[in-house]
């Protein structure tokens, strides 16, 4: 099984409140990522972990946390959304820190009002 | 930094028509290069890739070639179908195993 899943699918939130978005894989891959898509944009990394050490893009440093309690699950965390978190979130995962493929999920669109 | 150009936001083909998206890079490093393909509803998904040790990646009738002098990775197809229809993207992967993706092309392939 390649499967990465999201959850949810759809996230509606509110400015200045707290969004956690979930993904998971059981392919046993020690690197999963982070992806933020805008539209008319290229997906652009946001963070990673490989195995349980945290990488986190300098530009977006601040903007989103992450917690991986074990090797199949992944969360991306924003404290207090803004307007400008209206995006399609894509998680990935890859074995042997990214030397191979990356698996991607359907992604999660999250719309703040 | 690295960065991936797809200059062609939109094709639109018939079925049979051969199909060409062009792509550029920019690096400096000798990356590894993958075509990503995104069908409605679904992750992007690994359609080919080409290291610096072989320079043609063919993967379900589509072929990209590695041109170093030219540091271009277009995709082409010499007869498209409808099910071909998806969002084509230009990745680049670098020595720390990052990868940055292109704008990408949506391909529409009409019946």
């Amino acid at each position: 099984d390649t499967t990465v899943k999201q959850n949810p699918r759809y996230k509606l939130a509110r400015v200045g409140k707290p969004v956690n978005l979930i993904c998971s894989q059981t392919m046993n891959h020690d690197t999963m990522y982070w992806y933020q898509k805008k539209p008319n944009q290229a997906p652009k990394l946001l963070l990673f972990y490989y195995d349980k050490i945290l990488n986190r893009e300098a530009d977006t440093f601040e903007k989103f946390q992450s917690s991986r309690p074990n090797n199949s699950f992944c969360s991306l965390y924003i404290g207090s959304a803004g307007l400008e978190y209206s995006a399609m979130y894509l998680c990935a995962s890859s074995r042997l820190g990214g030397s191979y493929e990356q698996y991607f999920g359907p992604g999660t669109r999250l719309t703040v009002l | 930094g690295d960065s991936v150009t797809q200059m062609q936001g939109q094709v639109t083909l018939s079925e049979d028509d051969f199909l060409f998206i062009n792509c550029t890079y920019s690096t400096t490093w000798y990356p590894t290069l993958f075509w990503y393909v995104q069908y409605p509803g679904e992750g992007p998904q690994l359609l080919l890739k080409v290291t610096t040790a072989n320079n043609k990646g063919i993967s379900r009738g589509f072929e990209a070639t590695y041109d170093k002098r030219t540091t271009s990775f277009h995709l082409q197809k010499a007869s498209v179908q409808e099910s071909d229809s998806a969002v084509y993207y230009c990745v680049l992967r670098n020595a720390g195993a990052k990868l940055t993706f292109g704008g990408g092309t949506r391909l529409t392939v009409r019946p």
